[in-house]
């Protein structure tokens, strides 16, 4: 079972603010680290596949980084709007089949 | 629209029924994953298949069934059905069978068990 863990579980931050968390996963026999974007109410929508070491996407406001020989990633949200309140996932290939295991989520709050 | 198409979007049933889920893939797409939220949990996979093949599985229950048909809708059946079946079941397709597609989400069937 791959253990793919998001720090923190949730976080509240202000309009304007900027943020980052965390996802990480084994770093031996990577294949690639996908993020999720999961509005209430909606299905989860994909943001970044991330399959090299030191890549960095970005996507409007939101960005993330990977460093596959510590085995992290990081969203960076910049300057969060109301829109940005969601959960965001991180999900990880099996070495050994097709299965993408997803992370529990870091679910963005953000107060006008 | 991510062009993924679920049906049906609730589903309301007794335990001990049988139910079957409806997945349309993305056109042009040949794999289908399912996924099961239930409460407090996160995505939890269950089945991916492609191009009509089973291709990975995950801790899907002995009660649970899924196959892929030819014109690549997949359905996931549930049989004695229990309380804790209670969930949100998701569909996801990818063009390829490859850890560089994203996956693209249907909308979901929620489905009850009384």
């Amino acid at each position: 079972i791959l253990n793919v863990e998001q720090s923190p579980q949730s976080l509240h931050v202000q309009e304007g603010d900027s943020t980052n968390f965390t996802c990480s996963f084994p770093s031996s026999n990577f294949y690639a680290l996908h993020w999720y974007r999961w509005e209430t109410a909606k299905s989860p929508e994909a943001l970044f596949v991330m399959t090299l070491n030191g890549d960095e996407k970005k996507k409007g406001r939101i960005s993330a980084t990977l460093n596959t020989k510590e085995g992290y990633s990081y969203l960076y949200i910049k300057g969060s709007q109301p829109e940005d309140s969601a959960t965001y996932l991180c999900a990880f290939p099996s070495s050994n089949d097709y299965k993408l295991s997803f992370g529990a989520g870091t679910t963005v709050t953000v107060r006008a | 629209d991510s062009g993924v198409t679920q049906t049906p979007k609730h589903l309301i049933t007794a335990t001990g029924q049988r139910v079957t889920l409806r997945c349309s893939p993305r056109s042009g797409d040949l794999s289908v994953y399912w996924y099961q939220q239930s409460l407090d949990q996160g995505l939890q996979f269950l089945i991916q298949y492609y191009n009509g093949e089973e291709r990975a599985k995950g801790n899907i229950l002995e009660r649970f069934s899924a196959q892929q048909f030819p014109d690549l809708h997949s359905e996931l059946n549930l049989s004695s059905l229990e309380l804790g079946d209670s969930a949100l079941y998701f569909c996801a397709s990818t063009k390829e069978s490859s850890y560089n597609s994203p996956l693209h989400f249907g909308n979901g069937t929620r489905l009850t068990v009384t």
